[in-house]
């Protein structure tokens, strides 16, 4: 079993639709969790950034956490056709400069 | 946010012959380098971790004689492939860290012919 697991989808959606992504973590040392987007042939960008379990909302993203069930969020309100990218989350024990284990990544495809 | 260069973007090289990949973080001293390797539509697999002036940590199933890794400077960290063959061909990326923050490359695209 993987530590990480994520559905790679491809999802695809049209402009305007609120996106879900999922991942299940199985390691509860995991303490911090990252959201990445990763374009075609590009390193990854930094999306959003949480420790705690909740939500954290920055502009239209939304990462939310439960460490009890050991699954983590990301939601993508009015998706728009630039947000056509590979979304990765990752998790790591140490905190956000220490060793990150990713999970697949999604691949979405917004549709204008 | 912090800038992380790698050196070179794409590199094509032949069956047998080594190719060294250069990270550097341009604005900022990194306590630590990550490497990871990527192939098409598959996540980024951690291959090793280095901190400058010290040997490099490799992940399970990494060949540590294949894959070189030295850490000179606080900025600077290469990767270099030996005897590189086919199946060695991937989407390399580094990354640079400070204790709570951690930037990528934009990443290496080595294709061995």
């Amino acid at each position: 079993q993987k530590e990480v697991e994520q559905d790679p989808g491809p999802l695809s959606v049209p402009e305007g639709a609120i996106v879900s992504l999922n991942c299940t973590y199985s390691n509860s040392a995991f303490q911090y969790f990252m959201w990445y987007r990763q374009y075609s042939r590009k390193g990854p960008e930094l999306l959003m950034y949480t420790y705690s379990s909740g939500n954290k909302e920055d502009g239209r993203f939304t990462a939310q956490v439960d460490k009890s069930s050991k699954y983590i969020s990301l939601f993508i309100r009015d998706s728009q056709p630039s947000d056509s990218a590979t979304y990765l989350c990752a998790m790591t024990v140490m905190g956000q400069g220490g060793k990150l284990i990713f999970g697949q990544g999604t691949e979405l495809s917004v549709k204008p | 946010g912090a800038v992380v260069s790698q050196h070179p973007s794409w590199v094509i090289c032949k069956s047998g012959t080594s190719v060294k990949i250069e990270c550097r973080s341009l604005d900022f001293q990194a306590t630590t380098m990550f490497w990871y390797r990527q192939f098409p539509k598959q996540s980024l697999m951690l291959m090793a971790t280095s901190n400058e002036g010290s040997k490099a940590t490799y992940e399970q199933g990494v060949e540590k004689d294949k894959f070189l890794i030295n850490h000179a400077s606080l900025t600077l960290s290469t990767l270099t492939v030996t005897s590189a063959h086919p199946e060695d061909s991937s989407f390399y990326i580094c990354s640079a860290a400070e204790p709570d923050e951690q930037y990528f490359g934009p990443g290496t695209r080595l294709t061995v012919t």
